[in-house]
């Protein structure tokens, strides 16, 4: 499978542990984003990597976040001391030069207890 | 400040009928709009953007910028048009801002 993909598919976790996420995008593509989606929202933005380069950050995004794409290639996104809040799908998209097509991976369900 | 308006949560026609997703934006720039689909059990996807000004899955979206409007087109609804669909705006950064989505459901 050559698409998007996303590790683990579901997490559930008691409030105020850490998660990590990880995200492996198309091999060619250098953009990556995450986003959170909750019941009958949209996507939300959170970050943006242009390769190993963290470009932009949602204001929204408390300081518990961080995401990191250490060699441009795959990411990870870590939430510490997580809340019954942060319950929500994560998704992660890349996407290659030019067009700006973004190529959606199958999201990470997180739950918090 | 940047959004995405999707007044319908919900869309019910029948199959065979012309169907439209409305999508209005605030953006006081020049902005990349875009429709993103998800099937059930599939990943989002992109169905079209502004820019290319084609048709896909026989559906059109014309950028209206006096109305602020970019609304999704069909002329005759599809069984397998039964999905979720976003309106997305990504004005002048690297980020994008989804609409909440609609629901679109085709009857046979």
């Amino acid at each position: 499978d050559t698409g998007v993909s996303q590790d683990p598919r579901h997490k559930i976790t008691k409030r105020g542990q850490n998660v990590t996420f990880r995200c492996d995008p198309i091999s060619e593509h250098n953009r990556l984003y995450w986003y959170r989606q909750t019941l009958g929202q949209g996507p939300e933005f959170l970050t943006y990597f242009q390769n190993e380069a963290q470009l932009e950050k949602s204001r929204l995004l408390s300081d518990r976040f961080s995401a990191e794409r250490p060699k441009g290639s795959f990411s990870t996104l870590e939430i510490q001391r997580t809340e019954q809040g942060d319950s929500a799908m994560y998704l992660c998209a890349s996407s290659s030069k030019g067009p700006n097509e973004q190529f959606f991976g199958p999201g990470t369900r997180l739950t918090v207890l | 400040a940047q959004r995405v308006t999707q007044p319908e949560k919900l869309l019910s026609v029948f199959k065979g009928a012309p169907v439209e997703l409305k999508c209005n934006y605030s953006y006081s720039g020049s902005p990349e709009l875009f429709w993103y689909v998800q099937y059930s059990r599939q990943r989002l996807q992109l169905l079209l953007r502004h820019i290319s000004r084609e048709s896909i899955k026989g559906f059109t979206a014309d950028l209206n910028k006096g109305e602020t409007s970019f609304h999704l087109k069909k002329p005759f609804a599809q069984e397998e048009d039964s999905a979720m669909y976003y309106c997305a705006l990504r004005g002048g950064t690297y980020k994008y801002i989804f609409g909440t989505g609609t629901r679109l459901k085709v009857l046979a």
